[in-house]
Formats: structure tokens, C-alpha cells, sequence
């Protein structure tokens, strides 16, 4: 069965370092996500990609943050300059043409 | 906007028994969908059942089912014969047609199935 998976799966930084997740969405979707979820807290929306552009963005997602997809399969999101804050479990999806949106395992980012 | 709303952050229940957890929602949007996920200690997020507001029939998957009170805005998700399994946080979630379909989750229900 196929599946989005990220990497990778835990990843530390130093504050002020920018940082890359990324994700292979399933092969045959055309519509990408990113979201977020601080520890204790609820998911929360960052980011919409369809047609290699950005479809929509949350208030969450500023200048520190791009989202690209530089090939055919993986879908990247990159963090500039982080932030304690930006402490948090970044999950990748693709949504199916049913509004289903399947998600990835998740890349836990602790920045120190 | 829309907004989703769990009001119970934590519930217990008894292997085998029957628990349902609450849900209510609100949106402009007559074209929308609901979503129950659930995310283990793994932090994996698992769809569950979903409910397409069109669709008066509630839907189930086998254990799980869903009551859909269109009128009342609320979407309540039962678990028949819980199993030790079933541990795990659960959302539910709200996407608006044309709102590019991203997902309003819930601030989530911490479910305990107790053996």
C-alpha cells in the first residue's frame, strides 16, 4: 500500500540553523500539505502546494519559512533561521482525489 | 473561520466496553467533510472514519462509528468493544470545500482503554 514517508524521523538543531524536512508524498497525488503539532497541543495547518505553487499558508508560516518540491517525488520544507519554538513534530500529507489526506510518520524537530 | 471543538481532554474506558467521544464544529460552508483521526503514542496520525456532509447516513468502519447531527453541528465518534489497542489521542477534524482542503483539528481527546 502506498504511503507518504518523511525524513528524518528526529532531527536536532542548533537555534539560529536552518533546517530541511523532507517528504515523498504518494505518487499519484497532486495536492500537498504541511503541518504542525508542539507537543501537548493540537495540529495546527502551515502550508498548502499544488501545481509546484503555494496554494495557502497559515499565520504560522512567515518569511522563515519555503516550502519547494525540486522534483517529481519529494516535497521539502525548510526552516531558515529556527527557533525555540519551532520545537515541534512537522507532519508531511497528500490528499487523494476523495479529500482523503494520508499522512507521513512525522520528523520530530527539537532545536536547543 | 471554522473551528473544531473537543471538550473532553481525557476519558477512560474499560476493554470491551462501549465510549463515545464528542465533537462539535462550526462553519459557513455547506460542502465540508469530518474526520476522526487517531494518533498513538507513535504520534503516527491514523484516519479513522470520516463523514461527508452531503451523506445523512453516519457512517462506520467496523468498531467505529459516527453520529452526525448536521443541525446541531456535532460530529460524536463511537467505540464499540474498546481494546487495549484503542489507546491513543484522538482529533477530529474539519475540512471546508474550496478551503484548498486543509484540515481544523480539534484540540484532541486522550482515550485510555483499561485492560
Amino acid at each position: 500500500e502506498p504511503e507518504v514517508t518523511q525524513t528524518p524521523s528526529h532531527q536536532v538543531t542548533q537555534m539560529g540553523q536552518e533546517v530541511i524536512l523532507r517528504c515523498v508524498p504518494i505518487s499519484n497525488h497532486l495536492y500537498f500539505y504541511w503541518y504542525r503539532q508542539i507537543l501537548g497541543q493540537k495540529v495546527e495547518f502551515l502550508v498548502s502546494f499544488y501545481n509546484n505553487e503555494i496554494s495557502e499558508k497559515s499565520e504560522i508560516f512567515d518569511d522563515q519559512f519555503s516550502v519547494e518540491r525540486p522534483d517529481g517525488s519529494n516535497f521539502t520544507l525548510k526552516i531558515r533561521s529556527t527557533k525555540l519554538e519551532d520545537s515541534a513534530m512537522y507532519f508531511c500529507a497528500s490528499r487523494d482525489s476523495y479529500n482523503e489526506q494520508f499522512f507521513g510518520p512525522g520528523t520530530r524537530l527539537t532545536v536547543l | 473561520a471554522q473551528t473544531v471543538t473537543q471538550s473532553q481532554p481525557e476519558m477512560s474506558v474499560q476493554e470491551a466496553e462501549t465510549v463515545t467521544l464528542s465533537c462539535t464544529y462550526d462553519t459557513s460552508e455547506s460542502n465540508y467533510y469530518l474526520f476522526w483521526y487517531k494518533q498513538p503514542p507513535s504520534r503516527q496520525m491514523i484516519l479513522v472514519i470520516r463523514q461527508e456532509a452531503y451523506k445523512q447516513q453516519n457512517a462506520t468502519e467496523n468498531r467505529f462509528s459516527v453520529n452526525f447531527q448536521k443541525a446541531a453541528k456535532s460530529f460524536s465518534l463511537k467505540i464499540s468493544d474498546s481494546q487495549l489497542g484503542d489507546t491513543a489521542m484522538y482529533f477530529c477534524a474539519l475540512i471546508e470545500g474550496g478551503s484548498n482542503y486543509k484540515l481544523t483539528f480539534g484540540k484532541g481527546t486522550l482515550l485510555t482503554v483499561n485492560p
